[in-house]
């Protein structure tokens, strides 16, 4: 298995313009999670989808951020406008929803905003 | 509200000897789960070990293994024979079964020398 895809890695934008990060869970998988990590906050769940549905978006900081998941093979996550305060990694995590349902991580987004 | 705890911001160990990585956690919720991940420098967050709340036995994975005192509401990592390659921040996160969250630590940074 490809393990969660994300892209992309990096990404450097000027403050104003909107980021769109991508994620492609593991196949089968049937719970989404978008977690950001920074220094001064540690890792934060921004929100998370079940069947494509979006359970939980308490974590989102503001209505700057919006995330979707039109199937089960895909969700994005966008800033618009973007602001130096979301510069941070962007995880994407799956997971089957079982007893354990231990969640599989993408290698991260890497946002800068200058 | 459910929390975690890492007071060990950072550990030493000689390469070969065992060390153990301290986490509590709290909730009001009978049934959770309990999960340790490994990001090393390269910013992946690698899944290590799972241990549910009614488990009768210690979760081993390995040369990991979780020594889980409920009572005193702690999962500590016990790594034995360490290696320089488990060089890395390790958090601990929990996960109430009703919901697919998961709550992380602050984490620890676990340096091996030779």
């Amino acid at each position: 298995d490809a393990g969660v895809i994300q892209s992309p890695r990096h990404e450097v934008t000027e403050m104003g313009q909107e980021v769109t990060l991508r994620c492609k869970p593991i196949s089968g998988h049937n719970s989404l999670f978008w977690y950001r990590q920074t220094m001064m906050r540690g890792l934060e769940l921004l929100i998370y989808f079940n069947n494509n549905v979006p359970i939980d978006d308490s974590g989102m900081p503001e209505d700057r951020f919006s995330a979707k998941m039109p199937n089960a093979s895909f969700s994005t996550l966008k800033i618009q406008p973007s602001e130096p305060r979301d510069s941070a990694v962007y995880f994407c995590a799956s997971s089957l929803r079982t007893v354990e349902g231990e969640q599989y991580f993408g290698p991260g987004t890497r946002l800068t905003v200058t | 509200a459910q929390k975690i705890t890492q007071t060990q911001p950072g550990m030493f160990v000689q390469e070969k000897e065992a060390v153990t990585l301290d986490c509590t956690y709290d909730t009001s919720d009978p049934s959770y789960g309990l999960f340790w991940y490994k990001q090393p420098s390269s910013g992946e967050m690698i899944f290590l070990i799972y241990q549910g709340s009614y488990d009768q036995q210690n979760a081993t994975e390995g040369r990991y293994s979780l020594n889980f005192q409920k009572a005193r509401k702690s999962a500590n990592l016990v790594i034995s024979a360490s290696q320089l390659g488990d060089s890395a921040m390790y958090f601990c996160a929990m996960r109430e079964v009703n919901t697919d969250k998961l709550i992380f630590g602050t984490g620890t940074r676990l340096q091996v020398f030779p």
